[in-house]
């Protein structure tokens, strides 16, 4: 498999510009993450899907941003308007349904290589 | 929420063998993860613990104490390609998809 496919892999772009980022997950995947990662603040998880639909959307800082999932095989990440302060790398996850294990379910996720934005 | 804390930076000799300590306070518990992160590349997954006690994964292994809220990772015979970011990660007890990222550890190893 090919792993999580994220593009475009660098984006630069001007403060007030609509920005979109995409992600295709690992085949047979039926979760699917957004994180943002900065030095400020590390890894944040913006917005997890299962099977499409959005579970938990609470780390979306604003309005400004939205994701969509319209199929298994395919999600974007959506700002508008994009600002400066929105400049970091957004990492797309995917993970299997609960992998069972003596000491519980694992439900690794498994990352893309990152979008990293600019906004000037 | 999740508060978890590890140390910034640490340096070692190849060869060697060094402890990432991450500590955490959570409400609930429902597993922790370990991820390594070379720069400018995408986390990938190294330990999970849910029970107490160590894992052990080649030079790799992390260890779990729930009641102190505490686990480790420790890196042995350290190579010059274990330079990187190590993250720390706790699950959302009421969510098993949910992940709390520490701000990571970074890991230097000099010749």
């Amino acid at each position: 498999d090919a792993g999580v496919i994220q593009s475009p892999r660098h984006e630069v772009t001007e403060m007030g510009q609509e920005v979109t980022l995409r992600c295709k997950p690992i085949s047979g995947h039926d979760y699917l993450f957004w994180y943002r990662q900065t030095m400020m603040r590390g890894l944040e998880l913006l917005i997890y899907f299962n099977n499409n639909v959005p579970i938990d959307d609470s780390g979306m800082p604003e309005d400004r941003f939205s994701a969509k999932m319209p199929n298994a095989s395919f999600s974007t990440l959506k700002i508008q308007p994009s600002e400066p302060r929105d400049s970091a790398v957004y990492f797309c996850a995917s993970s299997p349904v609960q992998q069972r294990t003596f000491g519980g379910a694992k439900n690794i996720q498994y990352f893309g290589a990152g979008t990293r934005l600019s906004v000037l | 929420g999740q508060n978890i804390d590890q140390p910034t930076e640490m340096t070692a000799t190849e060869g060697a063998i060094v402890q990432i300590n991450c500590t955490y306070q959570t409400s609930g518990f429902n597993g922790l993860f370990w991820y390594q992160q070379h720069a400018g590349e995408a986390p990938t997954f190294l330990s999970y613990n849910v029970l107490d006690g160590l894992e052990e994964k080649g030079r790799f292994s992390s260890f779990l104490s729930r009641s102190k809220g505490y686990s480790y990772l420790l890196l042995k015979e350290l190579q010059m390609k274990d330079s990187a970011s190590y993250l720390c990660a706790v699950r959302d007890p009421r969510h098993d998809y949910k992940l709390s990222f520490g701000a990571g550890t970074t890991v230097t190893v000099r010749a």
